[in-house]
């Protein structure tokens, strides 16, 4: 079975601009979580969407958004582009919200803002 | 949140068992206990996760003390490969979510 897949995996763009990332998630997975990971910060959740709702959302500005379709494909948003959104973007699918879900992790998208 | 404490770097040789720590003492009784772990900036890598009882996969053993408020992951035959952050979290109270720490840096010295 193919693993979550992220697209792009590298990305550069100027303060500003907005950006949108995909996320393929595994076959017959429905839960879609989003994470920032940042050398200052870490790893920090941003959202989960699940049956195309957005089900949880971490402590991030309403710059980040998401979406997910009804294939359970999620793609996030971030406009109005700044410096300190320079981060590795990591998408983690799951079969359903479950605690025992457990969530498997894309490769990433690489975003640099110049 | 289900905090979790863990040291900030290890060291294992190679061909022995690296016994990683942690400490999660504000867990609550239902909550699982996760391990992951990130190589050089790739998506983490799920490894192995418990509530109470021991348990075993293909890549590591989890040890959960009976109160659980500490576990063991054990890789059994660490390799050249396993050099990775570990990461051992629960999930963020009132979320659905997992809550991430800063995990430790295994090194596998050849």
């Amino acid at each position: 079975k193919a693993g979550v897949t992220q697209t792009p995996r590298y990305l550069i763009k100027t303060r500003g601009q907005q950006v949108t990332l995909s996320c393929s998630p595994i076959s017959g997975h429905r839960s879609v979580s989003w994470y920032q990971q940042t050398p200052g910060q870490g790893l920090q959740f941003l959202f989960e969407y699940f049956s195309e709702t957005q089900r949880n959302k971490g402590n991030f500005p309403g710059r980040f958004s998401g979406r997910q379709f009804s294939n359970s494909r999620s793609e996030m948003n971030v406009s109005t582009l700044e410096l300190g959104d320079s981060a590795l973007y990591l998408c983690a699918s799951r079969l359903g919200q479950g605690r025992t879900d457990t969530q498997y992790f894309g490769p990433g998208t690489r975003l640099t803002v110049l | 949140d289900a905090k979790t404490t863990q040291p900030t770097s290890m060291d294992c040789a190679e061909g022995r068992a690296a016994n990683l720590p942690c400490n999660h003492s504000t867990i609550s009784g239902n909550e699982y206990v996760y391990w992951y772990r990130q190589i050089h900036s790739q998506g983490p890598q799920y490894i192995i996760h418990g509530l109470k009882n021991n348990e075993t996969n293909e890549m590591a053993s989890l040890i959960i003390t009976e109160d659980r408020k500490s576990s063991t992951l054990i890789l059994p035959h660490a390799t050249l490969r396993d050099t990775a952050v570990y990461y051992c979290i629960g999930y963020q109270t009132g979320a659905n979510n997992l809550f991430f720490g800063t995990g430790t840096r295994l090194t596998v010295i050849p």
